[in-house]
């Protein structure tokens, strides 16, 4: 059960795009289409963004977007705002009742 | 609207023990999976178990298999997590997750966190 691999910065300035990877295996996103993300600002818990590869919970804004290829998810922010400056992780279910976060990406509004 | 409201912050020795309670309230307590969720300081998120308390049998991840015990009281809605053999490595905000009341394989609401300081 390693992490899920995410690179560890992203940024982007105001109003671009950027996208982030989270990298499994065949034994957790390559075979589960279970893939969350959250949302973490500094000193708060995480917040669920989007969950089953591309699905986003009431309330999330639809900048936010999920995707899945193989064993890799991406998530996209759209219309970057300062709002969005925070760490992200993605989190796949990893067969009998466990579940594998990734490793963390730091999102920096330049 | 169901919340998770965790016990306080911990200070322990290393060999010692520690357990955390995480109580649930606004809902259905009986058929969601409980999750324990750590995270080091300036470090990721990091999954370590969990338990549908209807069924009582926990899975927990492969690094902490032998060391952590996951349980719940039905009768007042909390769930616990229990670490034992504690090392400095384990200091860190533990959090208490489930799904949302429609269910589903995600962390949707969390309790606020515990500390946990594990210092001679």
């Amino acid at each position: 059960q390693s992490a899920l691999t995410q690179p560890a910065s992203v940024s982007g300035s105001p109003g671009q795009s950027i996208t982030i990877s989270c990298t499994g295996t065949s034994s957790d996103i390559g075979t589960y289409n279970l893939v969350s993300w959250y949302q973490q600002h500094p000193g708060k818990a995480p917040k669920l963004m989007i969950f089953e590869g591309g699905k986003r919970p009431s309330g999330v804004s639809n900048r936010f977007s999920g995707s899945k290829s193989g064993n890799t998810a991406s998530l996209t922010i759209s219309g970057l705002q300062a709002e969005d400056e925070a760490d992200y992780y993605c989190c796949s279910y990893a067969g009998s009742g466990t579940y594998v976060f990734g490793t963390g990406t730091k999102v920096t509004v330049l | 609207q169901v919340q998770l409201v965790q016990s306080g912050a911990e200070v322990k020795k290393p060999g010692s023990s520690v357990k955390v309670s995480c109580k649930a309230s606004g809902g259905t307590f009986s058929t969601y999976t409980i999750s324990w969720v750590r995270q080091a300081p300036g470090q990721g998120l990091e999954w370590m178990g969990g338990i549908i308390p209807l069924f009582g049998t926990p899975n927990y991840a492969q690094k902490f298999q032998g060391r952590v015990t996951i349980t719940t009281d039905e009768s007042t809605s909390t769930a616990f997590m229990e670490l034992n053999s504690l090392r400095s490595e384990d200091t860190a905000m533990y959090y208490c997750a489930r799904p949302p009341p429609e269910g589903r394989d995600v962390f949707d609401i969390w309790g606020q966190g515990t500390m946990l300081t594990v210092s001679s």
